[in-house]
């Protein structure tokens, strides 16, 4: 049974690019989480998907945009990349909003903004 | 908003026993993970408290006590392979039941 998926692994983009990364959920989940991970720090949530809509945000600017597709799987898209954009981003995945008892983390995408 | 803080680091010997401590400041509390993180890899669940007291997992244990915002990670007979972040976070009604982390504790186990 695999488990979340991410892709690529590492990226290397240059300022003010446009970036897209992939998520496809551990199966049976229906609910994508995305969030960023700085250096030495915890994730910070960016938004939610769920039925193919974006039900929660955090406080992560609109350059900052997902879909979800009807197969549960989603992508992150980051336009006029900075250089604070360079993070860890991981994908988590879950069965319903709550994620009962707790999400299913990717290994995530290692973003480099140069 | 939530406010969670847990230690940067700390360090312990190989057998020995380490608690890892977490505080919150929330509203509408609905559950505090734990979970592992090891070094470039992907958060791993470990446990879930929604209600006081101790639930004990095997060598990890994790308290709460909701009243005085706190909770705790122990983990005993460490291990080397125990080496890694431990991030608390805390789910409420009122971030529609998104958890926050915290930043995260880094574990170094000697021998």
């Amino acid at each position: 049974d695999a488990g979340v998926t991410q892709s690529p692994t590492h990226l290397i983009k240059t300022r003010g690019q446009q970036v897209t990364l992939r998520c496809s959920p551990k199966s049976g989940h229906d609910t994508v989480s995305w969030y960023q991970q700085a250096l030495g720090q915890g994730p910070q949530f960016i938004f939610q998907y769920y039925e193919e809509e974006e039900r929660q945000r955090g406080n992560f600017p609109d350059r900052f945009s997902g879909h979800q597709f009807p197969n549960y799987s989603s992508e992150l898209n980051v336009n006029a990349l900075l250089l604070g954009d360079s993070a860890l981003y991981l994908c988590a995945s879950s069965l319903g909003r709550g994620g009962w008892p707790g999400y299913t983390f990717g290994s995530g995408t290692r973003l480099t903004v140069v | 908003g939530q406010n969670i803080d847990q230690p940067t680091e700390m360090t312990a010997t190989e057998g020995a026993i380490v608690q890892i401590n977490c505080t919150y400041q929330t509203s509408g509390f609905n559950g505090l993970f734990w979970y592992q993180q090891h070094a470039g890899e992907a958060p791993t669940f470990l446990s879930y408290n929604v209600l006081d007291g101790l639930e004990e997992k095997g060598r990890f244990s994790s308290f709460l006590s909701r009243s005085k915002g706190y909770s705790y990670l122990l983990l005993k007979e460490l291990q080397m392979k125990d080496s890694a972040s431990y991030l608390c976070a805390v789910r409420s009604s009122g971030g529609s039941y998104i958890p926050t982390f915290g930043r995260g504790t880094s574990l170094i186990v000697h021998p």
